[in-house]
């Protein structure tokens, strides 16, 4: 049980287009959804956290205007990198924390297996 | 300064032997240390976590152990594998964060045969 995927793995893209990133728990109602960024040897750093139904709350230095987040729904987050440029390339890795009763313990962050973005 | 300080950075081991991993953290008022496995390119993957009254754990082969008052922990892995090759992860929340958590930079391990 608490299984989170995201989708795609992987993507390549060129500078200035837009990439969506999706974020699911399968198994589990996902009140708090959040979203790190990962550089190489580097630990995992959060941009934001979603709440469902209400706007994201960034991290000091994350641009929301790039980096859209929408939690529409307890099982789905999303991450849209807009106009992405090569220093946007990076681990994206999202987690969730389950509702209390809907599977897994509460207090738990469920990771992702994350998505390679590379921006050409 | 980082609240997660890990260490050895890395390290290379025999495949059989077993090592131990530090985390030293000043994360306050504590509520729960977590230690991940993350191999590389792929999500963090939960090995223990344990709350403030508890001062060791143990998942298969990886044992965590828990001093709240010196604000140390260090997972010991038994009888390595080349499987466990990987960034061993010491994350610590704190009470009413919000489920925030501080991330260390993690100790990559790497098991040779």
């Amino acid at each position: 049980g608490a299984v989170v995927s995201q989708h795609p793995s992987w993507v390549i893209c060129k500078s200035g287009t837009s990439v969506k990133i999706e974020c699911r728990s399968l198994d589990f109602q996902a009140t708090t959804m959040f979203w790190y960024r990962q550089f190489p040897k580097q630990s995992l750093m959060l941009m934001a956290t979603s709440n469902e139904g209400s706007k994201a709350t960034y991290e000091q230095g994350v641009e929301k205007d790039k980096f859209l987040i929408n939690h529409a729904s307890l099982t789905l987050s999303t991450l849209t990198v807009t106009s992405a440029h090569p220093e946007d390339s990076s681990f994206y890795i999202c987690s969730a924390s389950p509702v209390s009763g809907t599977g897994g313990a509460n207090y738990e962050q469920y990771f992702g297996p994350g998505t390679r973005l590379t921006v050409t | 300064k980082n609240q997660v300080e890990q260490s050895p950075q890395s390290l290379i081991i025999l495949e059989g032997k077993n090592c131990t991993l530090q985390c030293n953290y000043t994360v306050s008022p504590f509520s729960n240390l977590r230690w991940y496995k993350q191999d590389t390119g792929r999500g963090p993957v939960s090995l223990t976590i344990m709350t403030f009254s508890e001062n060791t754990k143990s998942n298969g082969r990886y044992t965590a152990t828990l001093d709240a008052d010196t604000k140390q922990s260090s997972l010991h892995i038994t009888a390595s594998q080349l499987s466990d090759s990987a960034s061993y992860i010491c994350v610590v929340s704190a009470i009413g964060g919000n489920n925030r958590l501080a991330f260390g930079k993690g100790n990559q391990v790497v098991v040779i045969p």
